[in-house]
């Protein structure tokens, strides 16, 4: 089941342009990561964010974390026609559990 | 070094036949993951294994589906009888553990129950 719900669904933007997505959360968590997934392919890890952190940066990304609106974003800035993709927030219970959200599907114009 | 293995990529068979895939995890990786995911959606944990043991499979529907690890290392999944609804792409990945541990996933096996 489903433990994260994001949103939008879907995102289009143009190239150059800011990406954010969203993923909310009923549960507690230990921490949470986000993913890529290109079109057939597996699930890549992009960046974690520990519960006792607000902001982390990597790179073109930005996450954020409020653990009291149990909510996080995604931020990617300057997109690029390769950041095409769906991305997916993991969130991580005890004991090495992970549950994924429902996922945004983002797609870069050039 | 490589990465988490799956085989077959695709697997086309008649809804009631049975079918298997197969995990390769990354070498010293003991947690081992299944998830199912349909078109659009996230994935869904179907089991988890620290080593050889199961740890969660409270989402695995055992009447029809059935995993086994041995020795810990390579894992498989069953499905028998499959059913039109099994149509999805089954996911293994594969971790150290550990609460800030990263997954690492295969390609996948997309599944088609005609």
């Amino acid at each position: 089941s489903q433990q994260g719900e994001e949103d939008p669904q879907a995102l289009s933007i143009q190239e150059g342009e800011n990406a954010t997505m969203n993923c909310s959360y009923k549960t507690s968590i230990n921490n949470l990561q986000w993913y890529r997934q290109n079109s057939g392919r597996g699930l890549v890890h992009l960046i974690l964010i520990r519960s006792n952190e607000r902001e982390k940066h990597s790179g073109r990304l930005r996450v954020t974390l409020d653990t009291s609106k149990k909510s996080s974003s995604l931020l990617i800035t300057a997109s690029r026609a390769a950041d095409t993709a769906s991305y997916f927030c993991a969130l991580i219970l005890t004991g090495n559990q992970f549950y994924f959200g429902t996922g945004t599907s983002l797609t870069v114009i050039p | 070094e490589a990465g988490v293995v799956q085989s077959p990529r695709y697997k086309i068979i008649e809804k009631k036949q049975p079918v298997a895939f197969w995990c390769n995890p990354i070498s010293g990786h003991n947690t081992l993951y299944w998830y199912l995911q349909n078109l659009g959606q996230g994935p869904e944990l179907l089991i988890r294994y620290e080593n050889e043991e199961a740890v969660d499979d409270s989402q695995l529907p055992k009447d029809r589906f059935s995993a086994e690890r041995l020795k810990g290392v390579d894992s498989t999944l069953k499905i028998q009888p499959a059913e039109l609804g099994d149509s999805a792409v089954y996911l293994c990945a594969s971790s150290l553990g550990g609460l800030t541990g990263e997954l690492f996933f295969g390609e996948g096996s997309r599944l088609t129950v005609l």
